[in-house]
């Protein structure tokens, strides 16, 4: 697509319940990054995946949360047995290569997830 | 740790005022990039500055990277209501700070209103 896709764009759950949300970056695209962004903080790296490589995953902020990335493409966020601290907006984005750097991030629209 | 602060966090103003907003580090930054977000949108990239000294002109806009590669600047001319958004700053995440290459590290930002 023209875009990155970001599914869905609005999830509630209760506490303890698992959540998937997907990213479909921009055709072409190898880098794909997986933020959070909280009310009153900046965006909070999570993961980054770059090509066929291991991912980044320093930013994952407990074993609750997991990724993946299918066919180079596609990335499913996880979060098990959710908390309400999970409740933010999540955000994707991807760039040509590993040129974020410089060519910068195009961002989603984010999954807005509320944890009740 | 390696920290983008930017000031101020709130600011808001009437149509047709100048204003100037920053970012601070205590750290050498490579590069750094400056974005816009709307509600329920994810940022969108404004600029890349990479050279100390330099100053990129986008329209109203007039972005500045410090001498040090240390700070940088966002100034906006005749602001509008259009220009209303979240405006963020981002440079490199570094090994030698716990983060990876290949992410962005983001600040808090700068969240402006410019009223009609």
């Amino acid at each position: 697509g023209a875009g990155v896709s970001q599914s869905p764009s609005n999830k509630v759950t209760e506490k303890g319940k698992d959540v998937e949300l997907r990213c479909d970056p921009i055709s072409g695209h190898t880098a794909l990054y997986w933020y959070r962004q909280s009310l009153g903080q900046g965006l909070e790296f999570l993961i980054y995946f770059q090509g066929n490589s291991a991912p980044d995953k320093s930013g994952l902020p407990s074993d609750r949360f997991s990724a993946e990335r299918t066919g180079g493409s596609v990335s499913t966020l996880t979060i098990q047995r959710t908390q309400q601290e999970d409740s933010a907006v999540y955000l994707c984005a991807s760039s040509l290569g590993g040129t974020g750097q410089m060519d910068g991030y195009t961002f989603g629209s984010g999954t807005r997830l509320t944890v009740v | 740790t390696q920290l983008l602060e930017q000031s101020p966090q709130f600011l808001s103003i009437q149509e047709g005022e100048n204003l100037t907003v920053y970012c601070n580090s205590s750290s050498v930054f490579s590069s750094l990039q400056w974005y816009r977000q709307e509600p329920g949108e994810g940022p969108v990239l404004l600029v890349t500055v990479v050279t100390g000294g330099e100053v990129k002109k986008l329209k109203r806009l007039t972005f500045q990277f410090g001498d040090a590669r240390k700070d940088s600047s966002l100034h906006i001319t005749a602001a509008q209501p259009g220009d209303t958004g979240l405006y963020l700053c981002a440079g490199p995440g570094t090994l030698n700070y716990g983060g990876s290459q290949g992410n962005l590290i983001f600040g808090k930002g700068t969240k402006l209103s410019v009223k009609p």
